[in-house]
């Protein structure tokens, strides 16, 4: 069956540095894969999407790879901030349909 | 832009209540909504997917007559559930697409708790 794997549950770093969240999936060919950011109590807000011919997407402080091969995204946040700390969740697409499955996220805390 | 609205945010009423929640996009069409049930530190379930004036597609497991949804307009969709049992309570939330390939914008959900 398809599944997504976010490996880290929770992550915890210092300031300043870079975070780097795994996303794996098998059983699966997403067309496209998203990353969001999630707080406590709310909705997810949408962060980056990369297509299956994209190797890299920045925006910002963000970049996702997507690696077809080893069936795998990184999210990377460079220079972190506290007020980045939040659950970050992936997700992927295929191109015949438009639900979405999501991961279980992984929590990432900053300290100071 | 791409502003989902959810109302209500909290929910606590009684066993074998209907509550009615309502998914708006503010500032964009939405051919496609979707609803999503999450637990405490859970991934988000997809329960159903509804587009515009036709009915909404259930996920494996989702009792359509406990579940309700209604697509009247393509800024507006509305969960239902029917007859609430302590069970129900979850956090429910919502998105809305432009179109398929595109990201989904989400409302800040519905704490529902049935006591």
């Amino acid at each position: 069956s398809q599944k997504i794997e976010q490996n880290s549950e929770a992550l915890n770093i210092q300031e300043g540095k870079t975070a780097t969240l795994t996303c794996n999936y098998t059983n699966y060919s997403p067309a496209y894969l998203q990353w969001y950011r999630q707080d406590p109590g709310r909705g997810p807000v949408f962060l980056l999407l990369i297509r299956e011919n994209e190797k890299e997407k920045r925006k910002e402080r963000l970049k996702v790879t997507f690696d077809t091969t080893l069936k795998q995204s990184l999210f990377h946040i460079t220079a972190s901030q506290p007020a980045d700390s939040a659950t970050y969740l992936c997700a992927l697409a295929g191109s015949s349909a438009s639900k979405i499955i999501f991961g279980s996220g992984t929590r990432l805390s900053i300290r100071p | 832009g791409a502003v989902v609205s959810q109302h209500p945010s909290r929910v606590i009423c009684k066993s074998g209540t209907s509550v009615k929640i309502e998914c708006r996009s503010l500032d964009f069409q939405a051919t496609t909504m979707f609803w999503y049930r999450q637990f405490p530190k859970k991934s988000l379930m997809l329960m159903a997917t509804s587009n515009e004036g036709s009915k909404a597609t259930y996920e494996q497991g989702v009792e359509k007559d406990k579940f309700l949804i209604n697509h009247a307009s393509l800024t507006l969709s509305t969960l239902t559930v029917t007859s609430a049992h302590p069970e129900d309570s979850s956090f429910y939330i919502c998105s809305a697409q432009t179109g398929v390939g595109q990201p989904q914008h989400f409302g800040d959900g519905t704490r529902l708790s049935i006591l």
